[in-house]
């Protein structure tokens, strides 16, 4: 079954420092892979995702992500944090299993991000 | 536009109480619909997936169970809460067509807590 890791469980930055968030997956196939983000007192919502093309994924709020197929990585970047930027990300992976149904995520364990102004 | 509603939004209940939360989906038919559970410290994990009326999976076992009485409503309940089913429950749904490429879009969530 495929894994997700998120290695840094708690980032601290000042405004405009950049940001690079890692997630690697275990999954030897084709997968699709997303970034998923919650603000503080909302709903998850998608930030980003990864299906086919250009590794280079851009998302909403300046983000973006870049899958290295070699590496299992599709870490999340961003050059210039902002204080509204403080929130939970999740990484997640969906993997293609043949003939099973199976079309659920598996998501890392997130990493919260606290920017000071 | 779709939208996803869970209710309630907060809930405590006692050790061996039951539960029932209800999830449902408007602006869209036949969805695929997800139980996810977020506890503390931890990453989402999904509890129950269902690509229609009555069928659905489980990926853990657990003291929870799921049921699709319609093609838009999606509940999970137990008939007897643990202390460690506290946690932060999410629905998400996505569209059923397009397996591969589907995004899933998740509701506001029901914060549980067992005493």
């Amino acid at each position: 079954a495929q894994s997700v890791s998120q290695h840094n469980h708690h980032v601290i930055l000042s405004e405009a420092a950049s940001l690079e968030l890692g997630c690697n997956y275990s999954y030897g196939g084709t997968v699709n892979l997303f970034w998923y983000v919650q603000y503080p007192g909302q709903h998850l919502q998608l930030l980003l995702k990864y299906f086919s093309g250009d590794p280079l994924v851009k998302g909403i709020k300046g983000f973006e992500a870049e899958f290295i197929k070699s590496k299992f990585s599709f870490n999340l970047r961003k050059p210039s944090v902002q204080w509204s930027d403080t929130a939970e990300y999740f990484c997640a992976v969906k993997a293609r299993v043949a003939d099973t149904g199976r079309r659920a995520l598996t998501f890392g364990s997130g990493t919260r991000l606290q920017v000071q102004p | 536009s779709q939208t996803i509603h869970q209710w309630p939004a907060t809930l405590v209940q006692p050790v061996g109480s039951p539960l029932s939360l209800e999830c449902t989906v408007e602006g869209t038919s036949n969805p695929n619909l997800y139980w996810y559970r977020q506890a503390a410290g931890r990453g989402l994990q999904l509890l129950f997936y269902s690509i229609g009326i009555d069928q659905i999976s489980s990926e853990v076992p657990q003291n929870l169970s799921a049921s699709r009485p319609q093609d838009r409503q999606f509940i999970l309940s137990s008939k007897k809460l643990l202390l460690s089913d506290s946690g932060f429950y999410l629905c998400a749904w996505s569209v059923a067509r397009v397996p591969l490429t589907d995004t899933q879009y998740f509701g506001p969530g029901t914060r549980l807590t067992v005493l």
